[in-house]
Parts: C-alpha cells; sequence; structure tokens
C-alpha cells in the first residue's frame, strides 16, 4: 500500500483565493511526521509545514495551514490568498517513529496552478 | 546561511558509464539523504547516511551507492548506467535523525542526469 496519496495531479484556483491539496498517509505507527512541500519549476524543494502526530493543533505558517484529521489519516494542506508565485508542484511527506533513520516516503504531488 | 549545494547541476552520460554526484550540506547538519525524482516513479527515497554510517537504504539496486565524509560532505555513485537512470536526484540534509521535531529535510537544487 501507499503510504502518501495525493489523488490530484492538478489544481486550478483563481488569484487570492483559497485551495486545498488533499493528503491521505498510512501507518501503523502512534508517533510520525507530515510535511508538504514546494517544488517550482527550478527543482528545489522547498518546506512549508510540519505537523506531528501528537500536535493537538494544526499547523499554521503564514498563508499555509494543515488540516490535519488523524482518524482519517489526512494531512491537507490549505494555501489561503493564493498568489501567482504559488504555482508548483506540491507534494506530502511523512516520516514515521519506528525508524531510527530520517526516511520520508512522499506522495505523487499536485501540480497547483494560480489564475490571475 | 549557505544552503545545500549540489554538483553538478546537470550532466549527460551514456549508457555504461559511471556517475558521481556531490552533495555539501547545511553547516552542522550530519544526516544527508538521497532521492531521486522521476516523472514516472516520483521521489523514490536511495539512502541515508548519518555520521559517516549509512543508516537507511531505499530499495534500488548494488549499482546506486553512497559515502558520506568526516566533514558530512556525500558523494553518490551510480555505476553502468542505464537509460532508466535519466533523472533528478535530490540531496537533503537535516540536523539529526530519528522523531526529534520537525527535523526538516532541506533539499539542495537537485543534480539533473540524462544518460543517452
Amino acid at each position: 500500500a501507499q503510504k502518501i496519496t495525493q489523488t490530484q495531479p492538478g489544481m486550478f484556483v483563481q488569484e487570492k483565493e483559497a485551495v486545498t491539496l488533499d493528503c491521505t498517509y498510512d501507518t501503523s505507527d502512534q508517533s510520525y511526521g507530515l510535511f508538504w512541500y514546494k517544488q517550482p519549476s527550478s527543482g528545489e524543494m522547498i518546506f512549508l509545514i510540519y505537523q506531528g502526530s501528537y500536535d493537538e493543533q494544526n499547523a499554521t505558517e503564514g498563508r499555509y495551514s494543515l488540516n490535519f484529521q488523524k482518524a482519517r489519516k489526512s494531512a491537507n494542506l490549505v494555501i489561503s490568498a493564493s498568489q501567482l508565485g504559488d504555482s508548483a508542484m506540491y507534494f506530502c511527506a511523512m516520516r514515521e517513529g519506528h525508524n531510527t533513520g530520517n526516511q520520508f516516503y512522499f506522495g505523487t504531488g499536485t501540480s497547483l496552478t494560480v489564475i490571475p | 546561511k549557505a544552503g545545500v549545494t549540489q554538483t553538478p547541476r546537470y550532466l549527460i552520460k551514456t549508457r555504461g558509464q559511471q556517475v558521481t554526484l556531490s552533495c555539501s550540506p547545511i553547516s552542522g547538519h550530519r544526516s544527508v539523504s538521497w532521492y531521486q525524482q522521476t516523472p514516472g516513479q516520483g521521489l523514490q527515497f536511495l539512502f541515508e547516511y548519518f555520521s559517516e554510517t549509512q543508516r537507511n537504504k531505499g530499495n534500488f539496486p548494488g549499482r546506486f551507492s553512497g559515502r558520506q565524509f568526516s566533514n558530512s560532505r556525500s558523494e553518490m555513485n551510480v555505476s553502468t548506467l542505464e537509460l532508466g537512470d535519466s533523472a533528478l536526484y535530490l540531496c537533503a540534509s537535516s540536523l539529526v535523525g530519528g522523531m526529534r521535531g520537525a527535523n526538516v529535510l532541506t533539499f539542495g537544487a537537485g543534480s539533473r542526469l540524462t544518460v543517452l
């Protein structure tokens, strides 16, 4: 089974509108971390936001927030007030707690296009 | 603070050749991970090094190898190149390994390998 599933290959959003990018995960660990990264056309992966499995509050970082629903095993990224510079690939990722190393599992990504 | 530096950024090789890619992590980061990114397979974990020891390895053939030096710089080597090895190879560094807080991966810009 896939560890991380992103079901939206492509999304469009109007500038200044909010958009939600979906992510579901699969793990039997109680302790895990969830991450979102942005990859512009330049190729570099940029860290956006982190949610720990024991965090009671949803994570927020500026215009980014993570809608964490533990029972549903979902960790959706919400981008508020979209900007043209938000057009990029977005990847959801997970690190499992049983792993003593720092191996991340990535989803297949969602391509976001912001329309002026 | 300098980011993760990967060299070379672009390279073209022919089948059967070998290639060595280099990664200099952020100063103070002891964990270095390598990922292969292709349009078909997405981001796949290759291996992780921590304090000069390989701690995790993904499902790649033995043609893919790596090492880490005492200054945390890392190299990965691919021998007997195949067409399917054409990909963006991303290096990422982090402070420590394991489940300690966010322990975010910081990525380099990648090395884009084309095998002809």
